[in-house]
């Protein structure tokens, strides 16, 4: 089934680890993006990416790193991990520059920093 | 500050009734419009839009109205069905090219 596969569903991490989150997609879009999601705040950007080899930083980068070596694949990373980074963590893809055919976001990462 | 408002935290409507979901904004440089709608343990999933050029958009159910003048824009849904009950994020396009900006969400719930 094409679309946006993201993993772990959901991580317990301790302060100060370092975490990766997958986001693999066969779509072939060519941007992709991370967002958290939190109660009250709704989405926010953090990084995204218009094409392989190119990203670019959201309104929320601090704390968080991205890569994009090829177009299927979106990891980020929390260097080292804090509490206020707890959150639901969604990527997503479009297939252009343009956003008329909206985003196709993945299930998301479920994340608690103890 | 946030550019796009979602006031109301939750709505709740009776089947088969009409349900309005409405959404401010307060960047002049948004010139395309977005519904999402998202379900619990699942992303969002776009839903329906419309362009700064035109007042109304509607696809079945749905209807999507924008008040540029107001910077307002609203969903409507009839009628509402329980399968509608769900999280509803505006989302707004236009100053940083095709990233997006979204409200803080809307619960709705269709009763039976």
């Amino acid at each position: 089934i094409a679309g946006i596969t993201q993993a772990p569903t959901s991580q317990i991490l301790a302060a100060g680890r370092r975490m990766t989150l997958r986001c693999t997609q066969d779509m072939r879009h060519n941007a992709m993006y991370w967002y958290r999601q939190d109660l009250g705040l709704g989405l926010r950007l953090i990084h995204y990416s218009n094409t392989a080899g190119t990203t670019g930083k959201g309104e929320v980068p601090d704390g968080y790193s991205v890569s994009r070596a090829n177009t299927d694949d979106f990891p980020l990373t929390l260097a080292s991990a804090v509490p206020s980074q707890t959150s639901v963590y969604f990527c997503a893809s479009s297939a252009n520059r343009g956003v008329s055919d909206g985003y196709t976001f993945g299930s998301g990462t479920r994340l608690t920093v103890v | 500050d946030q550019q796009v408002k979602q006031n109301s935290p939750s709505l709740s409507v009776q089947e088969g009734r009409i349900s309005i979901l409405n959404c401010d904004y307060t960047n002049s440089m948004f010139d395309y419009f977005l519904w999402y709608k998202k379900y619990p343990a699942e992303g969002p999933t776009f839903l329906i839009s419309i362009s700064s050029i035109k007042d109304k958009n509607e696809d079945g159910r749905f209807t999507v109205f924008l008040n540029k003048s107001a910077k307002h824009l609203s969903l409507h849904i009839v009628p509402s069905q329980p399968g509608d009950s769900a999280v509803y994020f505006c989302a707004a396009s236009g100053e940083y090219g095709n990233k997006l900006v979204f409200g803080a969400g809307t619960i709705l719930r269709v009763k039976s």
